[in-house]
């Protein structure tokens, strides 16, 4: 079991659905990072929060919404996705925004 | 902002061979780290290594800081090897920027 938890693991949606990914961390970490991986494509840091305060945003459109209510936990509000969108959507953790980075097992994200 | 370049993009290798996968970057960094992604997707931690040289089992990482680059040494190597192999530099204090990875596939 990881130090950090992302469910659901697999998510199939419409373009006009609303959805959320959950990510939660059992690790003490003050620092919790969104991260979207396509399809033969590097990581891409979409969203930063440090100490339940974003202090990152990588112009990510506003189809995705990001919720940090705790230092534990992160959510990743979408809604209106696009065909494009779909990817694997992984968390990540850190003690603070220079640690070392833990993730989690990733939330693969398909819009019909 | 700063490239992280890894190469080779992808490598097949045969089971008990050894292998070396190299990371630059272009500019001073405070941080470095090394993952292996499964196929499932997850990214394990292989090396938390801003400078130096570690060793954890068949695997060894060396980064020298100075000359911008890092290397991940895989010796006898497995199949359960096979995956693709991320470097990733932390240089703002706030973010940490991912190569476009090495692709590995061990054959039996």
């Amino acid at each position: 079991e990881t130090g950090v938890t992302q469910t659901p693991r697999h998510l199939v949606m419409g373009m006009t659905n609303k959805k959320s990914l959950k990510c939660e961390q059992h690790l003490g970490h003050n620092a919790m990072y969104w991260y979207k991986q396509s399809a033969k494509k590097p990581l891409e840091l979409m969203f930063v929060y440090n100490f339940k305060e974003q202090t990152e945003n990588n112009s990510v459109p506003s189809r995705f919404s990001p919720e940090c209510p705790n230092s534990s936990h992160l959510f990743l509000h979408l809604h209106t996705l696009q065909p494009e969108d779909s990817a694997l959507y992984l968390c990540a953790s850190s003690l603070d925004t220079n640690g070392e980075l833990f993730f989690g097992e990733g939330s693969r994200l398909t819009v019909l | 902002g700063i490239q992280v370049e890894q190469s080779p993009p992808d490598l097949i290798l045969q089971e008990g061979a050894n292998s070396t996968l190299r990371c630059n970057f272009s500019d001073s960094v405070n941080n470095l780290q090394w993952f292996h992604q499964n196929p499932w997707g997850q990214l394990i931690n292989l090396f938390y290594i801003p400078s130096g040289t570690k060793q954890n089992g068949r695997l060894s990482a060396t980064t020298v800081a100075t000359e911008r680059y890092s290397l991940l040494y895989i010796s006898s190597s497995q199949t359960t090897d096979s995956g693709v192999y991320f470097c990733a530099v932390e240089y703002t204090g706030n973010q940490f920027y991912f190569g476009t990875g090495t692709s590995l596939t061990v054959i039996p």
